[in-house]
């Protein structure tokens, strides 16, 4: 069982360039979600979905889209990279909606030259 | 909105001492409320959680009670092993079907000495 899946796990990119983080889940969750992870920040939610075909914004959504067109998939789109989002990016899920225990990946170590 | 605040760390203990590390809330209604570890090179996993008033979460040997008048979750475990170094996040999410977001606090590091 894979669980939760995140690729790339590293990457580095230059100031306005565009990349996709792929967030994959075999497990069949309805809920899944985006945080980043900053020295002294914790983790700040990005974006979330509770479901095929619906997303909202988090805590820190600016500078990052979400699509869930499928319950498996929940790519995070960085339009034009910015150094602010050098970070570690986590993708989590949940069967039981935001009471649910989260499931993460392993995370996306990206930083933004 | 929703908010959680946690004691900041690092906390450095020894080996068998006795381990509080604090939460507290902000939150309309009544919220679930979590504890999950982080530890080195890894994602997060669920330690514990619990979703109503006087509930008590527990795993591992530790332990958190649902605190409503003191909007509190704070964590406790009796004698700590070097094996909970780690950095430990509180969470908290809801009430259901008013917020869906899953919010954390800054995480506390840990650090258990020999």
């Amino acid at each position: 069982n894979a669980g939760v899946t995140q690729t790339p796990k590293f990457q580095v990119l230059k100031t306005g360039q565009s990349m996709t983080l792929q967030c994959a889940q075999d497990m069949n969750h309805e809920y899944m979600s985006w945080y980043r992870q900053d020295p002294g920040m914790g983790l700040r939610l990005i974006h979330y979905s509770v479901g095929a075909g619906i997303t909202d914004q988090g805590e820190v959504p600016n500078g990052y889209n979400v699509s869930r067109s499928t319950t498996e998939d929940f790519p995070l789109r960085l339009l034009s990279a910015a150094p602010s989002q050098t970070s570690v990016y986590f993708c989590a899920s949940s069967l039981g909606g935001s009471t649910g225990e989260l499931f993460f990946g392993e995370g996306s170590r990206l930083t933004v030259l | 909105g929703n908010s959680v605040t946690q004691m900041e760390g690092p906390v450095t203990l020894s080996e068998e001492a006795f381990l509080t590390i604090n939460c507290t809330y902000t939150a309309t209604g009544y919220p679930s409320l979590f504890w999950y570890v982080q530890y080195p090179g890894e994602g997060l996993q669920l330690l514990l959680k619990a979703t109503k008033a006087d509930d008590k979460g527990s795993n591992k040997g530790f332990e958190a009670t649902y605190r409503k008048e003191t909007t509190s979750f704070h964590l406790e475990k009796g004698s700590v092993q070097v094996s909970d170094s780690a950095v430990y996040f509180c969470a908290l999410s809801g009430p259901v079907n008013r917020d869906d977001k899953i919010i954390f606090g800054k995480g506390t590091r840990l650090h258990i000495l020999p």
